[in-house]
């Protein structure tokens, strides 16, 4: 699976859009682009996907650059219940495909 | 219903004991998963199970075993640890060979694990 890139850290006010960016460079043809997100001592949820369209979803859009190397993840009106890490993952979509966690980025939100 | 049930939620074992974490999913996945992450890291992948057979292991110690009686319940058996073993152990679980799935993974609140 392909290496991603993205900042430590970010911060967003809140009511504004979080806009995290994600590099990943080697990507593949048949790799997918996922963004999971990890608040505070729970398990790491799921929020979007996708291959080379840009994709919105209740909780977010995913825009995704016509090259693919990079991606990034729209939350479009930040809480405070938005303040997590999010994780950006590349992967093909195996049958039962494992997930590589890179470092992620640590988005506070502030009031 | 969505939800990745773990138990317990807490745990504290000596180096000596045996335990078992146990994570439980009702939504008919056929993929599950055990991940350890360690403060401040991000998780990492141990065991992977598909139809209840054991399809990845991340080369993980023999003192962590894993087990799957049944398409619902992922068991982890713990023995002999050592306190570098300390994490959260999270339990996953995925859909498997269903066309047009995003497969995306439905992760339990995990077991905060302590060895003494």
């Amino acid at each position: 699976d392909a290496k991603t890139t993205q900042p430590p850290s970010m911060d967003c006010a809140e009511g504004r859009a979080a806009n995290l960016p994600c590099n990943h460079s080697t990507i593949s043809g048949n790799e997918y682009v996922y963004w999971y997100r990890q608040i505070h001592s729970q398990g790491p949820q799921y929020i979007i996907h996708g291959l080379k369209n840009n994709e919105t979803n209740e909780m977010a859009s995913l825009i995704i650059t016509e090259d693919r190397k990079s991606s990034t993840l729209i939350l479009p009106h930040a809480t405070l219940r938005d303040t997590a890490v999010y994780y950006c993952i590349v992967r093909v979509l195996l049958l039962s495909g494992k997930l590589i966690f890179g470092q992620g980025t640590e988005l506070s939100v502030k009031p | 219903d969505t939800e990745v049930t773990q138990t317990p939620k807490h745990l504290v074992m000596g180096m000596t004991n045996k335990k078992s974490l146990k994570c439980e999913q009702h939504m008919g996945h056929r993929a599950m998963y055990w991940y350890k992450q360690k403060a401040k890291k991000p998780p990492e992948l141990m065991f992977v199970y598909s139809y209840e057979k054991l399809s990845i292991n991340e080369s993980v110690p023999s003192r962590f075993s894993p087990e799957c009686p049944n398409s619902s319940l992922l068991n982890l058996h713990l023995h002999a640890l050592q306190p570098e073993d300390s994490a959260l152990y999270l339990c996953a679980s995925s859909q498997v060979n269903r066309p047009k799935s995003s497969y995306e993974q439905y992760f339990g609140p995990g077991t905060r694990l302590t060895v003494t």
